[in-house]
């Protein structure tokens, strides 16, 4: 089986500082993992996916997310948070050693960054 | 850029009613899923399709059935619309197993 957690129901940043956006993982294989962000009254827009390769994975708007297997981890990270980053973010799993092809996704943290 | 379009944005419906939502991706993709969006408990599949005229069932296919005709199209139908289905749907199409998945902008229904 497997699962995904986002363990934050909404973040707090100010803006120009660091942020983080938590997600951590379970499969029974090698893990297919992705991020999506989601503006007010949008549907999901893909970020940035991890399949094989670099632990660190760049992607869209200046996001960055790292591949942490020992932890069981796929954080989503950016060095200087905008205030236009405020959205609902999503991570979601697939479990790449057979199993469902269809992927599991978090329930969504909220990123307030505040001016 | 990869296009997945939705009928409606905002749909207003009365309980009972046969609603119907419709999906079409102009990229050729193979899958197309439905989802809906509620707050704290993200997205929840309802069914999935992985080719024309076949489809399988998600976590909350209860209440809904879908069509696939044609391959662009993936359609969400409400049979008798209830007030526990008012949600925002959202439909995704992707190329294969790996890939990243691509959403429409969303239609929220209220069933009245």
């Amino acid at each position: 089986a497997q699962s995904v957690a986002q363990p934050e129901d909404q973040v707090n940043v100010a803006e120009g500082n660091p942020l983080t956006v938590k997600c951590t993982y379970s499969v029974s294989g090698n893990p297919y993992l992705f991020w999506y962000v989601q503006y007010p009254n949008r549907g999901l827009q893909f970020l940035l996916k991890y399949i094989t390769g670099d632990n660190l994975v760049k992607g869209s708007y200046g996001f960055e997310a790292e591949f942490n297997k020992s932890q069981t981890s796929f954080h989503l990270k950016k060095p200087s948070a905008l205030v236009s980053d405020s959205a609902l973010y999503f991570c979601a799993v697939r479990d790449g050693w057979g199993g469902s092809y269809i992927p599991t996704f978090g329930r969504g943290t909220s990123l307030i960054v505040h001016p | 850029d990869v296009k997945v379009t939705q009928s409606s944005r905002y749909l207003v419906k009365r309980t009972g009613e046969k609603v119907f939502l419709e999906c079409v991706q102009d990229m050729d993709h193979e899958n197309m899923f439905w989802y809906r969006q509620d707050p704290g408990l993200g997205l929840r599949l309802i069914y999935f399709s992985y080719d024309v005229k076949m489809k399988e069932k998600g976590d909350i296919p209860e209440g809904y059935s879908v069509s696939r005709e044609k391959k662009e199209r993936f359609s969400l139908i409400l049979e008798s619309a209830s007030t526990n289905q008012t949600s925002m749907y959202l439909c995704a199409s992707n190329l294969g197993q790996g890939n990243e998945q691509f959403f429409g902008p969303g239609t929220r229904l209220t069933v009245l």
